[in-house]
């Protein structure tokens, strides 16, 4: 099993939808989560982070955390054809900088 | 430079060759971490520095593979006696240490070895 498991995908939403995204982990002492989005061919960048329990919103993204069930999701209300892309959740054990271990992530089409 | 620089960004070498990745980091960046990244995965960790100190390298394969990073800024990936496993897209990121703040993924390196 792996450390960070996500849907590979690929999933597929019209435009304007909500696509949701997901993620779980193993690693009980976890504490930071992130989403990047990686387009083909380029190098990943990061979309959203969270450290606590609950929904942060950021524009037209949420994260979503739940540690006792060891699940982080990611929301993208309104999807645009430009959020096509792979999205990698990525987890680390501290709230700085350190080891950080990425699912394979999801492969999101939206569709016009 | 305003973000991370990887060099070269194709590197193509014969079996049993050793190669030398780099990795020039946003300027003020603490830490320094080296990913493999194989098609359709995600990053897989091989090491990081805060400052010139290797923090973890829990990720290197074997011992073929060393990184060092000397005075705190440039880092350098090292493989030694390549094998054809070991091509694939070598990415560099930094990041300051605070809490939060995001890694600043290059370019990247594409390593193929024949």
């Amino acid at each position: 099993q792996k450390e960070v498991e996500q849907n590979s995908g690929p999933l597929s939403v019209p435009e304007g939808a909500i696509a949701s995204l997901n993620c779980t982990y193993s690693d009980r002492g976890s504490q930071s989560f992130f989403w990047y989005r990686q387009y083909s061919g380029k190098s990943p960048e990061l979309i959203m982070f969270i450290y606590s329990n609950g929904d942060k919103e950021d524009g037209r993204f949420t994260a979503q955390l739940n540690k006792a069930s060891q699940y982080v999701s990611l929301l993208i209300r309104d999807s645009q054809p430009s959020d096509s892309a792979t999205y990698l959740c990525a987890v680390t054990k501290g709230l700085a900088a350190g080891k950080s271990t990425f699912g394979d992530g999801t492969t999101l089409t939206v569709k016009p | 430079g305003a973000g991370v620089s990887q060099s070269p960004r194709y590197k193509v070498t014969k079996r049993g060759q050793d190669v030398a990745l780099r990795c020039d980091p946003i300027s003020g960046h603490v830490s320094l971490y080296w990913y493999r990244q194989a098609l359709g995965q995600g990053p897989e960790f091989l090491t990081y520095f805060n400052y010139e100190a290797q923090q973890d390298k829990s990720g290197l394969p074997n011992d073929r593979f060393s990184a060092e990073r000397p005075e705190g800024s440039i880092s350098t990936l090292t493989i030694q006696r390549t094998e054809q496993r070991d091509s694939a897209m070598y990415r560099c990121a930094s990041s300051s240490d605070s809490k939060g703040q995001p890694q600043h993924f290059g370019d990247g390196t594409r390593l193929s070895i024949l």
